[in-house]
């Protein structure tokens, strides 16, 4: 498989439970934010998205929390499927600048 | 469906040889990427465009080229002059991104670089 995995940090966790990936990022003045989910051998899929004037906002499944006192970010998943099982990355973008800066990511992995 | 198509999936370079990566979108989306994927890190911009004929440098853009002649097309090239050209390259187009809009990157699934 794709080495995009190799080194990451990764969270293990049984089917059915509820995850929670963690992010710090590092610019105060990012005030959009991204997850996103990258299979192996496949291009980051993306998930769901905060501006800087929500604290929480909600998908299906998914959850994402913007802490912007402290500069973290979570994603959780609720009742998390084998299918779930990817590293997700999040990714933090300044209103007016092109760059978006990605985190090194964390692998999610689900116990049957 | 509406997309990003990569092509090559896997492309072997020899020494000394420019090699051209595919991209092309049918999301009508004025705004295109490219990034460079290596284990353990976070994707880096290698180039961006945000309309056709209109292309930037990221931050790691020498051994590179782009250009941008059609909307729904940014090819990737790597030249001879980039060293380590090993690496999973990923593609990604957005809504036009002026200084008022965040708007998501989608990426194609990426093309597997190897030198021979």
């Amino acid at each position: 498989g794709e080495s995009v995995g190799l080194h990451l940090p990764t969270l293990s966790v049984q089917e059915g439970d509820n995850s929670i990936i963690n992010c710090a990022y590092s610019n105060s003045a990012s005030d959009y934010f991204i997850w996103y989910k990258q299979e192996s051998g496949k291009g980051p899929q993306f998930i769901i998205d905060i501006r800087s004037n929500m604290d929480k906002r909600q998908g299906q499944r998914v959850t994402v929390l913007l802490n912007k006192t402290v500069k973290h970010l979570s994603l959780q998943i609720a009742a998390t499927q084998p299918g779930d099982s990817a590293v997700y990355f999040c990714a933090e973008k300044v209103r007016g600048y092109q760059k978006v800066t990605f985190g090194t990511g964390t692998k999610l992995q689900v116990i049957p | 469906d509406g997309g990003i198509t990569q092509s090559p999936k896997y492309l072997f370079r020899k020494e000394g040889q420019n090699v051209t990566l595919s991209c092309e979108q049918n999301l009508n989306h004025d705004a295109m990427y490219w990034y460079r994927q290596d284990p353990g890190q976070g994707l880096r911009l290698i180039y961006y465009s945000q309309i056709v004929n209109d292309f930037q440098k990221g931050d790691i853009a020498e051994g590179y080229s782009v250009s941008r002649e059609k909307k729904e097309s940014f090819p990737l090239t790597v030249t001879s002059a980039q060293k380590n050209p090993t690496a999973f390259y990923l593609c990604a187009s957005s809504i036009s991104t002026g200084t008022g809009s965040n708007q998501p990157q989608h990426f194609g699934d990426g093309t597997r670089l190897s030198i021979l």
